[in-house]
């Protein structure tokens, strides 16, 4: 069935480092993508958005890029920082009648000092 | 950005009870989704409340086990019946604001014992 998902369950990198997210979907006819920050204890935090007109957005500190052809969205956090540790969820808006937004599985983050 | 408040934010209850989470935005919106988040798992849209009718329920979710209200544009609730250890979960409120882009509240973290 149609999904989205992510190819790591867990990223481990150094302070100062640049992080990469990686996320597949499958369904072409999403339209927008969502990054989230999910930290212990809290709900999930909007990060960044991008259209499907787009190949890449600028944030501060974090890119998303979406490569259509391949189905594949990431995200880079430049010079990672303990704060930055989290779980990072991808998610789609699959228009079905009315919009919902489908959610990938999570990577965890850990960022170490 | 939508300030999003839900009540209770963490709750333990009795297998058998319900228990009912409510979800007040400080500004009006026309779409709001519920969300289930079982433990070291992704988030799971149960349903969509849109002011003025019926929620639009997820495969899997029925509206007798997780009846939902949405009397105006800035409040919703959705209520967990008959509570079972498996309801274990953190139930998100997420409103679409300012053309998709979707934000969460804190979450309600349920624990049935």
């Amino acid at each position: 069935g149609e999904s989205v998902g992510l190819h790591l369950p867990t990223l481990s990198v150094q302070e100062g480092d640049n992080s990469i997210i990686n996320c597949a979907y499958s369904n072409s006819a999403s339209d927008y993508f969502i990054w989230y920050k999910q930290e212990s204890g809290k709900g999930p935090q909007f990060i960044i958005d991008i259209r499907s007109n787009m190949d890449k957005r600028q944030g501060q500190r974090v890119t998303v890029l979406l490569n259509k052809t391949v189905k594949h969205l990431s995200l880079q956090i430049a010079a990672t920082q303990p704060g930055d540790s989290a779980v990072y969820f991808c998610a789609e808006i699959r228009i079905t009648g009315f919009q919902k937004l489908v959610f990938g599985t999570g990577t965890r983050l850990l960022v170490s000092p | 950005s939508a300030v999003i408040s839900q009540k209770p934010s963490r709750d333990i209850c009795q297998r058998g009870t319900s228990l009912t989470i409510q979800c007040q935005v400080d500004s009006q919106v026309t779409m709001m989704f519920w969300y289930r988040q079982q433990p070291g798992q992704s988030l799971t849209l149960i349903a969509t409340a849109n002011q003025g009718s019926e929620a639009t329920y997820e495969s899997g979710f029925v509206i007798d086990k997780f009846p939902i209200s949405r009397p105006n544009l800035t409040f919703s609730t959705l209520t967990v019946s008959n509570l079972s250890p498996e309801d274990s979960s953190i139930y998100l409120c997420s409103v679409e604001f300012s053309g998709n882009t979707i934000y969460f509240g804190e979450g309600s973290w349920l624990t049935v014992v």
